[in-house]
């Protein structure tokens, strides 16, 4: 079975554009969260989507926004670009909404911001 | 809010010698509590977990105990390998609002 598939792995973008991550879950996963990886520290909680609905979303600013699709792969957005939003973004998939079950991590896209 | 502290690091230990990476966490109502491992250039992976306070999560010879009158996660193993070399998350989750991590304790194996 295949696992949580993010793409692209690797992403430079200027100041101020705008980017857009995907996530595939693993299949019959209908949980979907985003976590942001700065160097050298421990995850932060972005967004989690179940369902195709917003569940929680972490203390990030407006600019970041997600969906979920009925196929249950998902779409994390960044809009103005700063280099603080340089970091590594993970997605999360899990069975339920609650996280009892544990979450699948996929390998995560590298964002660079010039 | 929610919150976890873990021992910093590096942590340099030789190998076949004994492991410890201390967890304690903040937390309203009764979480569930997990170890992450990451490996250099890789994404996270579930190591183990448990869900109520006195269950035991155990994986490739890692163990941890949830124990919730002293609000810790330890981790350990007996005899530690080269291989064991990365960096470990400890974690909880208590509702919709995702994961809390610690910051990452870097596990540094030698010879």
């Amino acid at each position: 079975d295949a696992g949580v598939t993010q793409s692209p792995t690797h992403l430079i973008k200027t100041r101020g554009q705008h980017v857009t991550l995907r996530c595939s879950p693993i299949s019959g996963h209908k949980s979907v969260s985003w976590y942001q990886q700065v160097l050298g520290q421990g995850p932060q909680f972005i967004f989690q989507y179940y369902e195709k609905e917003e569940r929680g979303r972490g203390n990030f600013p407006d600019r970041f926004s997600a969906r979920q699709f009925p196929n249950y792969s998902s779409e994390l957005n960044v809009n103005a670009l700063l280099l603080g939003d340089s970091a590594l973004y993970l997605c999360a998939s899990s069975l339920g909404s609650l996280g009892d079950y544990g979450y699948t991590f996929g390998s995560g896209t590298r964002l660079t911001v010039v | 809010g929610d919150s976890v502290t873990q021992m910093e690091g590096p942590v340099t230990l030789s190998e076949e010698a004994f492991l410890t990476i201390n967890c304690t966490y903040t937390a309203t109502g009764y979480p569930s509590l997990f170890w992450y491992v990451q490996y250099p250039g890789e994404g996270l992976q579930l190591l183990l977990k448990a869900t109520k306070a006195d269950d035991k999560g155990s994986n490739k010879g890692f163990e941890a105990t949830y124990r919730k009158e002293t609000t810790s996660f330890h981790l350990e193993k007996g005899s530690v390998q080269v291989s064991d070399s990365a960096v470990y998350f400890c974690a909880l989750v208590g509702g919709a609002d995702g994961l809390t991590f610690g910051k990452g304790t870097h596990l540094i194996i030698q010879p």
